[in-house]
């Protein structure tokens, strides 16, 4: 059974860089067709999606958020991770880590982990 | 870029059937077709359906989803108290900035 799991500060101030990891277990995450994404969710909002990476290293983001995005992996310790630069008090939210499975669905999801931005 | 549509809320009876509505356009919905996620609250989403009616392991057959053209639905029948919860659907939108999109969200009620 894979398990992912967020992890990072909780607490951002305004205009530095959100950095999370992902890190995934119960499987190699380099195994498979598989794409890893973050998503993310406002407190009583929609969900709203990052960005993604293949293990090649290719990615793909939100054309609404791509200057600001930057997602790695790290095969090694299967882990990938997020950066979001310039962050405003409108990038708070519950964060998610997510797997893509070749049945193009996000199948396996951690279980969150609230960032706020605040000085 | 525009997300997929749905309606905030429904509201159903007990061991009634719910229909959930997702509009997209050519570049998703219509194209890749559709998943659907269940969420409770303080919960992260739960895949219920994916390429339309595709169901994970262990989701229960009372949820079968369907699309034409660029709508897709989610059906669930003989409502629970269970079912309360948010519902999500996403779709691949293959256009020149390709990414996922996810509807907006409906708050399913069980009366």
């Amino acid at each position: 059974q894979v398990q992912l799991q967020e992890s990072g500060p909780g607490l951002v101030k305004p205009s530095q860089t959100l950095s999370l990891t992902c890190t995934v277990s119960g499987g190699s995450i380099s195994s498979g067709s598989y794409y890893w994404s973050w998503i993310r969710q406002p407190a009583g909002k929609g969900l709203e999606w990052i960005g993604r990476i293949y293990t090649s290293g290719s990615t793909n983001y939100n054309p609404s958020l791509k200057s600001r995005v930057t997602i790695s992996v790290d095969t090694s310790k299967n882990q990938f991770s997020l950066k979001l630069s310039s962050v405003t008090a409108a990038d708070t939210a519950v964060y998610y880590c997510a797997r893509e499975g070749p049945a193009a669905a996000h199948d396996y999801w951690g279980q969150g982990t609230l960032v706020t931005v605040s000085s | 870029q525009a997300g997929l549509t749905q309606p905030p809320s429904v509201s159903k009876g007990l061991r009634q059937t719910a229909t959930l509505t997702c509009t997209g356009n050519s570049n998703n919905v219509g194209n890749q077709g559709a998943a659907w996620l269940q969420q409770h609250q303080g919960h992260p989403p739960k895949l219920l359906s994916y390429r339309n009616n595709n169901r994970p392991s262990g989701i229960s057959e009372r949820f079968s989803a369907s699309r034409s053209g660029n709508t897709a639905s989610l059906t669930i029948t003989g409502l629970q108290p269970e079912d309360e919860a948010d519902y999500y659907c996403s779709a691949w939108d293959s256009s020149l900035s390709a990414h996922w999109v996810f509807g907006g969200g409906t708050k399913l009620t069980v009366l």
